[in-house]
Formats: C-alpha cells, sequence, structure tokens
C-alpha cells in the first residue's frame, strides 16, 4: 500500500525549533519529488516546499525561506522538514505529499495524514 | 506567491452542474497548463482531483472536469452527489514555488 506517515509535531515555544519527519512506503521513493504543504486552522492549504527526487532542486515559499530546510534521505525513503525560528503563524497541520513524478507541477497524488505543530508561549 | 483567487462557496442540488473558478495570473495558471485540484474532506488530507489542467486520476468520477482559459481554470462536477459536498482547492505551478487558491465550499442542498 501506498503510504506517507508524518511525525514530529508538537507543541513549541516562538523561537523555538521543531524536526518533522514523513515515512514512505509502497513505493519507489527516490523516484518522485516530495513536498511540505500545511493548513492553519480553519484555514486553506499553503504549499510550504518542495524537493526534487534527488535533492537537486529545492523550493521554499517566502514565508518560510530562511527559517525552514527540506530534506529527504532516500535510503531511507524519509522527508524532512527542519524549522527553526518558529512564529505563531506557523501553527498548521502539517501535510507530506507526493509529486506524481520526480520533479513538482505534476499534481500531488499522495499527501499523509498530518502532523499538528502548535507555536505558542 | 499571492493565492489564486477562488469563490468562498458554492452550492448546487444534487444531480445538477457546478463550476469553480481558479483565477491567477500569467505567471502561474496562464503560463502554465499544471494546474490542479484537490478535494478535500472535514478532517481529511487532500485528494488530488484533477491534474494538468484536465487530466483524471484513476478512481476519479468522470464527473469531474478541468479546464482553462486565459489566466482562469475551471473545476466542473456535473451530476452533484452528497458526497461531494467538501472544499476545493486549486493549485499552480510556477517558476520558484506551487500557489494554492484560497479554497471553495461546496454545498450540496
Amino acid at each position: 500500500e501506498v503510504q506517507l506517515v508524518e511525525s514530529g509535531g508538537g507543541l513549541v515555544k516562538p523561537g523555538g525549533s521543531l524536526r518533522l519527519s514523513c515515512a514512505a512506503s509502497g513505493f519507489t521513493f527516490s523516484s518522485y519529488s516530495m513536498n511540505w504543504v500545511r493548513q492553519a486552522p480553519g484555514k486553506g492549504l499553503e504549499w510550504v516546499s518542495s524537493i526534487s527526487s534527488s535533492s537537486s532542486y529545492i523550493y521554499y515559499a517566502d514565508s518560510v525561506k530562511g527559517r525552514f530546510t527540506i530534506s529527504r534521505d532516500n535510503a531511507k525513503n524519509s522527508l524532512y522538514l527542519q524549522m527553526n525560528s518558529l512564529r505563531a503563524e506557523d501553527t498548521a497541520v502539517y501535510y507530506c505529499a507526493r509529486e506524481r513524478y520526480s520533479s513538482r507541477r505534476y499534481g500531488m497524488d499522495v499527501w499523509g495524514q498530518g502532523t499538528t505543530v502548535t507555536v505558542s508561549s | 506567491q499571492s493565492a489564486l483567487t477562488q469563490p468562498a462557496s458554492v452550492s448546487g442540488s444534487p444531480g445538477q452542474s457546478i463550476t469553480i473558478s481558479c483565477t491567477g495570473t500569467s505567471s502561474d495558471v496562464g503560463g502554465y497548463n499544471y494546474v490542479s485540484w484537490y478535494q478535500q474532506h472535514p478532517g481529511k488530507a487532500p485528494k488530488l482531483m484533477i491534474y494538468e489542467v484536465s487530466n483524471r486520476p484513476s478512481g476519479v468520477p468522470d464527473r469531474f472536469s478541468g479546464s482553462k482559459s486565459g489566466n482562469t481554470a475551471s473545476l466542473t462536477i456535473s451530476g452533484l452527489q452528497a458526497e461531494d459536498e467538501a472544499d476545493y482547492y486549486c493549485s499552480s505551478y510556477t517558476s520558484s514555488s506551487t500557489v494554492f487558491g484560497g479554497g471553495t465550499k461546496l454545498t450540496v442542498l
């Protein structure tokens, strides 16, 4: 079964750090571009970051550039999001999502269940 | 990286057709044929319904169709069913990012 499982969410104080993980199974992880997408409580979807299959191409939303770092370990079938200097507005459910192919643009066809990040003092 | 513009809500009766618009610019929707549409039920993860403007993934009913004209993409759902009630989001590729629309809540009356 094709599956993505996020972990690492939790409660963190403003200015703090958190590392999210996404474990992939049921497909050849190294062949696909991956994304992080977030959704603040009661709000819409917001794309956060993308990484190509070989990590050659990495993109960030302006709202997280310089604070978040996306990475992947194809040997471990895992995607990561290192989040530093967290702000209250980063509070959201964070989804890991697979692109249909090795580069972004073709649509995100597999999504995890999401992990919740709450930034509050 | 401005969000694409979608109507906040649309509604229709069972069996009817509805269309959700998604307006961007020549830097996103108008510049590429890489528009996707997602369905999200409350408390669930999004589901890809349309990719590359008008293509349906396997398993998505042919009641769902997509199109694009200029800077505006559209999702049409024909033969509305109760289970279609959900939030719908468009997204577009850009040269440096991916951008989503603000979302449209579809109510089946």
